[in-house]
């Protein structure tokens, strides 16, 4: 079966520009991932949503990352106005459900290269 | 703060071989232990995984160990192969929201 998709899979953008990245989770996977992964650097978490809802949003960046999920199925991850230190692969994951050990599965990134 | 530490960061095994990759955990409220393996341009793949009431898992050539006192779990890969090159990352689960922590991760090469 499919699994995750992305889109773009990658973007240069010029500083200051807005960004767009798209993920397309697992038919059926409730709960989905945002990871950031920095040249040499391992995953950083940035947002988890639960159906539509992304219950903490503390793990953004700053406050010109936002991210939505509509039909408990498609994320837009949005970077406002941005900089060169956003530069990194942008990752989705998604799950079946909420904890219990189930895999993350992860989509192939979207290298953003901000310039 | 890094919650999970990797190492080495780098590793080159001849065919054949063992490879080790440790990682070390700060937080005991972990509760699962997985090790991704990620090629060039892709995703990170789950490779094998471990709860803290273990302390080994075998899956083919790749092992898990895990030392619950010493907050340290290990993967080894036997026999390592050509194929086995890529970056692998420990991770741990302990975010409020299912989130993993990873670490840096190790660059595995093997020469044939």
């Amino acid at each position: 079966g499919a699994g995750v998709s992305q889109s773009p899979s990658n973007k240069v953008t010029e500083k200051g520009k807005d960004v767009e990245l798209r993920c397309d989770p697992i038919s059926g996977h409730t709960a989905l991932y945002w990871y950031r992964q920095s040249l040499g650097q391992g995953l950083e978490f940035l947002i988890y949503f639960q159906g539509n809802s992304a219950p903490d949003k503390s793990g953004l960046p700053s406050d010109r990352f936002s991210a939505e999920r509509t039909g408990g199925s498609v994320s837009t991850l949005t970077i406002q106005r941005t900089q060169q230190e956003d530069s990194a692969v942008y990752l989705c994951a998604s799950t079946p459900e909420l904890a219990n050990n189930n895999e993350q599965f992860f989509g192939p990134g979207t290298r953003l290269t901000v310039l | 703060q890094q919650q999970v530490k990797q190492s080495p960061q780098s590793l080159i095994v001849q065919k054949g071989g063992i490879s080790i990759i440790n990682c070390a955990y700060e937080n005991t409220a972990f509760d699962y232990f997985p090790w991704y393996q990620q090629f060039p341009g892709k995703g990170p793949a789950l490779l094998i995984a471990i709860r803290p009431d273990v302390s080994e898992k075998k899956e083919g050539r790749f092992t898990i160990s895990f030392n619950k006192s010493a907050k340290q779990f290990s993967l080894h890969i036997m026999d390592s192969q050509p194929g086995d090159s890529a970056t692998y990352f420990c991770a741990a689960r302990g975010g409020s929201q299912g989130n993993l922590i990873f670490g840096k991760g190790t660059k595995l090469s093997v020469k044939p």
